[in-house]
Protein backbone atom coordinates (compact mmCIF):
# COMPACT_ATOMS: atom_id res chain seq x y z
CA UNK A 1 0.00 0.00 0.00
CA UNK A 2 1.34 3.76 -0.39
CA UNK A 3 2.38 5.45 2.20
CA UNK A 4 2.28 8.65 0.42
CA UNK A 5 -0.43 9.50 -2.25
CA UNK A 6 -0.43 12.80 -4.11
CA UNK A 7 -3.80 12.06 -6.40
CA UNK A 8 -2.65 15.71 -8.63
CA UNK A 9 -0.20 15.16 -10.92
CA UNK A 10 -0.64 18.71 -11.92
CA UNK A 11 -2.08 22.04 -10.92
CA UNK A 12 -2.36 25.46 -12.03
CA UNK A 13 -3.13 28.26 -10.42
CA UNK A 14 -2.98 32.25 -11.62
CA UNK A 15 -0.76 34.80 -9.80
CA UNK A 16 -1.98 35.84 -6.67
CA UNK A 17 -4.07 32.71 -5.61
CA UNK A 18 -4.27 30.86 -3.06
CA UNK A 19 -3.99 26.92 -4.47
CA UNK A 20 -4.20 23.28 -2.14
CA UNK A 21 -2.40 20.46 -2.85
CA UNK A 22 -3.08 17.05 -1.64
CA UNK A 23 -2.13 14.73 0.40
CA UNK A 24 -2.87 12.07 1.90
CA UNK A 25 -0.90 9.67 4.03
CA UNK A 26 -1.23 5.95 5.49
CA UNK A 27 0.10 4.36 8.95
CA UNK A 28 -0.84 2.28 11.71
CA UNK A 29 2.26 4.97 13.86
CA UNK A 30 0.63 7.06 16.45
CA UNK A 31 3.70 8.88 16.49
CA UNK A 32 4.90 10.51 12.66
CA UNK A 33 5.51 13.66 11.05
CA UNK A 34 4.48 15.44 7.87
CA UNK A 35 7.01 17.37 5.47
CA UNK A 36 6.18 19.39 2.45
CA UNK A 37 9.50 19.71 0.07
CA UNK A 38 9.49 21.94 -2.70
CA UNK A 39 11.52 20.91 -5.85
CA UNK A 40 12.04 23.66 -8.73
CA UNK A 41 13.52 23.30 -11.84
CA UNK A 42 16.72 23.77 -10.71
CA UNK A 43 16.36 20.19 -8.85
CA UNK A 44 17.38 21.21 -5.36
CA UNK A 45 15.03 19.91 -2.18
CA UNK A 46 13.95 22.79 -0.56
CA UNK A 47 12.13 21.94 2.97
CA UNK A 48 8.63 23.85 3.27
CA UNK A 49 6.87 22.95 6.61
CA UNK A 50 6.51 20.44 8.98
CA UNK A 51 3.75 19.13 10.95
CA UNK A 52 3.82 16.64 13.66
CA UNK A 53 1.13 14.23 14.78
CA UNK A 54 0.79 15.09 17.94
CA UNK A 55 0.64 18.62 16.64
CA UNK A 56 -2.54 20.72 17.86
CA UNK A 57 -2.55 23.14 15.24
CA UNK A 58 -1.94 23.61 11.98
CA UNK A 59 1.54 24.51 10.76
CA UNK A 60 2.20 27.31 9.07
CA UNK A 61 5.13 28.88 7.66
CA UNK A 62 4.72 32.34 6.04
CA UNK A 63 2.87 31.78 2.88
CA UNK A 64 2.73 28.02 3.47
CA UNK A 65 0.43 26.60 5.58
CA UNK A 66 -0.65 22.74 6.18
CA UNK A 67 -4.43 21.80 6.37
CA UNK A 68 -3.95 18.58 8.84
CA UNK A 69 -7.06 16.43 8.90
CA UNK A 70 -5.92 13.48 11.31
CA UNK A 71 -8.78 11.38 11.21
CA UNK A 72 -9.10 11.59 7.60
CA UNK A 73 -4.84 10.81 7.19
CA UNK A 74 -4.57 14.29 5.20
CA UNK A 75 -2.04 16.72 5.33
CA UNK A 76 -2.48 19.35 2.46
CA UNK A 77 -0.32 21.90 1.52
CA UNK A 78 -2.21 25.53 1.20
CA UNK A 79 -0.11 28.64 -0.64
CA UNK A 80 -1.59 31.67 0.04
CA UNK A 81 -1.44 34.51 -2.87
CA UNK A 82 0.82 32.29 -5.36
CA UNK A 83 3.96 33.67 -6.96
CA UNK A 84 5.69 33.09 -10.20
CA UNK A 85 8.52 31.32 -8.14
CA UNK A 86 6.17 29.02 -6.45
CA UNK A 87 6.41 26.87 -10.26
CA UNK A 88 7.67 23.43 -8.77
CA UNK A 89 7.22 19.84 -8.11
CA UNK A 90 5.76 19.93 -4.51
CA UNK A 91 6.21 16.32 -2.60
CA UNK A 92 4.74 15.18 0.49
CA UNK A 93 6.72 13.15 2.99
CA UNK A 94 6.34 11.01 6.08
CA UNK A 95 8.81 9.82 8.97
CA UNK A 96 7.47 7.25 11.29
CA UNK A 97 9.28 7.23 14.32
CA UNK A 98 8.23 4.42 16.33
CA UNK A 99 9.21 2.23 14.18
CA UNK A 100 12.57 2.99 15.08
CA UNK A 101 13.27 4.32 11.46
CA UNK A 102 14.85 7.34 9.90
CA UNK A 103 13.64 7.59 6.78
CA UNK A 104 11.23 9.87 4.92
CA UNK A 105 9.05 8.29 2.39
CA UNK A 106 7.72 10.24 -0.21
CA UNK A 107 4.83 10.78 -2.76
CA UNK A 108 4.83 10.92 -6.39
CA UNK A 109 4.53 15.01 -6.55
CA UNK A 110 2.17 17.76 -7.91
CA UNK A 111 3.64 19.95 -10.39
CA UNK A 112 2.45 23.29 -9.87
CA UNK A 113 2.32 26.12 -12.46
CA UNK A 114 1.39 29.45 -11.77
CA UNK A 115 0.69 31.82 -14.79
CA UNK A 116 0.29 35.47 -14.97
CA UNK B 1 26.68 28.03 7.67
CA UNK B 2 27.23 25.94 4.64
CA UNK B 3 24.03 23.86 3.24
CA UNK B 4 24.48 20.55 2.85
CA UNK B 5 27.38 20.33 -0.11
CA UNK B 6 27.44 17.26 -2.68
CA UNK B 7 29.42 16.51 -5.40
CA UNK B 8 30.53 16.28 -8.13
CA UNK B 9 26.68 17.95 -9.39
CA UNK B 10 26.50 15.94 -13.03
CA UNK B 11 28.68 12.69 -13.71
CA UNK B 12 28.66 10.92 -16.79
CA UNK B 13 29.57 7.55 -16.92
CA UNK B 14 29.79 4.28 -19.15
CA UNK B 15 28.50 0.99 -18.79
CA UNK B 16 30.74 -0.59 -16.10
CA UNK B 17 32.49 2.08 -14.75
CA UNK B 18 32.57 2.71 -11.68
CA UNK B 19 30.42 6.14 -9.68
CA UNK B 20 31.40 7.95 -6.71
CA UNK B 21 29.82 10.41 -5.26
CA UNK B 22 30.16 12.52 -1.76
CA UNK B 23 28.19 14.36 0.64
CA UNK B 24 29.51 16.65 2.92
CA UNK B 25 26.61 17.37 5.57
CA UNK B 26 25.93 20.65 7.56
CA UNK B 27 27.74 21.44 9.64
CA UNK B 28 27.02 19.73 13.42
CA UNK B 29 25.15 17.26 11.91
CA UNK B 30 26.10 14.04 11.87
CA UNK B 31 23.10 11.96 10.18
CA UNK B 32 23.32 11.16 6.54
CA UNK B 33 20.42 9.80 4.46
CA UNK B 34 20.86 9.09 0.84
CA UNK B 35 17.98 9.04 -1.26
CA UNK B 36 17.71 8.05 -5.34
CA UNK B 37 14.98 10.09 -7.57
CA UNK B 38 14.55 8.18 -11.07
CA UNK B 39 13.11 10.67 -13.63
CA UNK B 40 9.47 11.71 -13.19
CA UNK B 41 9.35 10.39 -9.41
CA UNK B 42 9.59 10.74 -6.00
CA UNK B 43 12.65 10.15 -4.15
CA UNK B 44 12.93 7.06 -3.18
CA UNK B 45 15.32 5.97 0.65
CA UNK B 46 18.55 4.20 -0.04
CA UNK B 47 20.61 4.22 3.22
CA UNK B 48 21.01 6.05 6.77
CA UNK B 49 24.43 6.57 8.19
CA UNK B 50 26.11 8.31 11.40
CA UNK B 51 29.40 8.65 11.26
CA UNK B 52 30.88 5.54 10.72
CA UNK B 53 27.98 3.36 11.17
CA UNK B 54 25.63 2.37 8.33
CA UNK B 55 21.90 2.19 10.58
CA UNK B 56 19.43 1.51 7.78
CA UNK B 57 20.45 0.10 4.27
CA UNK B 58 17.01 -1.14 3.60
CA UNK B 59 16.66 0.83 0.31
CA UNK B 60 19.97 -0.05 -1.14
CA UNK B 61 20.18 -2.68 -3.61
CA UNK B 62 22.08 -5.03 -2.31
CA UNK B 63 24.89 -5.62 -4.98
CA UNK B 64 27.36 -3.11 -6.46
CA UNK B 65 25.95 -0.32 -4.17
CA UNK B 66 27.65 0.48 -0.86
CA UNK B 67 27.84 3.15 1.21
CA UNK B 68 30.22 4.74 4.05
CA UNK B 69 29.90 7.46 6.35
CA UNK B 70 33.88 7.86 7.92
CA UNK B 71 34.81 9.43 10.91
CA UNK B 72 36.56 12.29 8.74
CA UNK B 73 35.54 13.64 5.79
CA UNK B 74 32.55 13.33 3.46
CA UNK B 75 29.72 10.51 3.23
CA UNK B 76 30.93 8.20 0.03
CA UNK B 77 28.01 6.11 -2.02
CA UNK B 78 29.89 4.05 -4.70
CA UNK B 79 28.36 2.36 -7.63
CA UNK B 80 30.39 -0.74 -9.11
CA UNK B 81 29.68 -1.36 -12.78
CA UNK B 82 26.99 0.95 -13.32
CA UNK B 83 24.60 -0.04 -15.72
CA UNK B 84 21.83 2.46 -17.52
CA UNK B 85 18.81 1.89 -14.85
CA UNK B 86 21.33 3.42 -12.33
CA UNK B 87 21.03 6.79 -14.44
CA UNK B 88 19.15 9.54 -11.86
CA UNK B 89 19.73 12.14 -9.35
CA UNK B 90 20.77 11.10 -5.78
CA UNK B 91 20.60 13.25 -3.16
CA UNK B 92 22.03 13.38 0.60
CA UNK B 93 20.51 14.85 3.34
CA UNK B 94 21.21 15.24 6.67
CA UNK B 95 20.01 16.25 10.05
CA UNK B 96 21.69 17.05 13.59
CA UNK B 97 20.18 14.03 15.56
CA UNK B 98 18.18 11.18 15.63
CA UNK B 99 14.64 10.09 17.41
CA UNK B 100 12.30 13.26 17.26
CA UNK B 101 9.02 13.23 14.81
CA UNK B 102 10.42 16.62 13.84
CA UNK B 103 14.29 16.64 12.90
CA UNK B 104 13.56 17.85 9.70
CA UNK B 105 16.49 16.51 6.67
CA UNK B 106 18.05 18.95 4.60
CA UNK B 107 18.99 18.75 1.22
CA UNK B 108 21.91 18.85 -0.89
CA UNK B 109 21.86 20.10 -4.69
CA UNK B 110 22.02 16.23 -5.80
CA UNK B 111 24.07 14.66 -8.36
CA UNK B 112 22.94 13.83 -11.54
CA UNK B 113 24.08 10.35 -12.60
CA UNK B 114 23.92 9.94 -16.84
CA UNK B 115 25.18 6.31 -17.55
CA UNK B 116 26.06 5.91 -21.28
Amino acid sequence: AQKITQTQPGMFVQEKEAVTLDCTYDTSDPSYGLFWYKQPSSGEMIFLIYQGSYDQQNATEGRYSLNFQKARKSANLVISASQLGDSAMYFCAMREVNTGFQKLVFGTGTRLLVSP
Amino acid sequence: NAGVMQNPRHLVRRRGQEARLRCSPMKGHSHVYWYRQLPEEGLKFMVYLQKENIIDESGMPKERFSAEFPKEGPSILRIQQVVRGDSAAYFCASSPRMGTRGETQYFGPGTRLLVL
